[in-house]
């Protein structure tokens, strides 16, 4: 069964501060797609990256950064100088592949707070 | 572009109704996807649709819970009779899948539904 694991449920930061988002999750499969989506308070579910097993190259868009290891099963997320705008619930989630397509298993989420 | 469309955004129902939430998925994609959101159980998926085929319902709660996929641009996922406990967030998402690709699934902006 596939299962991620959020165990930071919130994080406050003061802006401009560093924040990194934990991830961990478990699959039998070999073949598998890493995703996080952000949740602002408005309440829709943003895309914002995803990876597959086979590429553990860190990726960076702006300020946002993540760092895959498949040796800790982890795939977490950094937010540079963060930002008001950043707060938010963050949800990594595991995508199992079948032949009829790919759907997500979710972790619980991290609730960051970036105040003044 | 238009995303994923959700109507409606927000309802409110007396127990026992019959509530009927409907999306539109992204034109082209071809897997359509069921969440509920709740506070105790996150997100959960209900029922995925590949081709306008059921794929999984495993995560259907009751026999209170239909979904229909009638055409590739349209899904209805209906409640009756509605109770309490159904109160959630639904949102329906969408994506483009190719073979055992892990493809990215886009998410509606939910819908809020409360039952009194």
């Amino acid at each position: 069964a596939q299962k991620v694991t959020q165990a930071q449920t919130e994080i406050s930061v003061v802006e401009k501060e560093d924040v990194t988002l934990d991830c961990v999750y478990e699959t039998r499969d070999t073949t598998y797609y890493l995703f996080w989506y952000k949740q602002p308070p408005s309440g829709e579910l943003v895309f914002l990256i995803r990876r597959n097993s086979f590429d553990e190259q860190n990726e960076i868009s702006g300020r946002y950064s993540w760092n895959f290891q498949k040796s800790t099963s982890s795939f977490n997320f950094t937010i540079t100088a963060s930002q008001v705008v950043d707060s938010a619930v963050y949800f990594c989630a595991l995508s199992e592949v079948t032949g009829g397509g790919n759907k997500l298993t979710f972790g619980t989420g991290t609730q960051l707070k970036v105040e003044l | 572009d238009a995303g994923v469309i959700q109507s409606p955004r927000h309802e409110v129902t007396e127990m026992g109704q019959e509530v009927t939430l409907r999306c539109k998925p992204i034109s082209g994609h071809n897997s359509l996807f069921w969440y509920r959101q709740t506070m105790m159980r996150g997100l959960e998926l209900l029922i995925y649709f590949n081709n306008n085929v059921p794929i999984d319902d495993s995560g259907m709660p009751e026999d209170r819970f239909s979904a229909k996929m009638p055409n590739a641009s349209f899904s209805t996922l209906k409640i009756q009779p509605s109770e309490p406990r159904d109160s959630a967030v639904y949102f329906c998402a969408s994506s483009l899948a190719r073979g055992h690709s892990g493809n990215t699934i886009y998410f509606g902006e939910g819908s809020w539904l409360t039952v009194v």
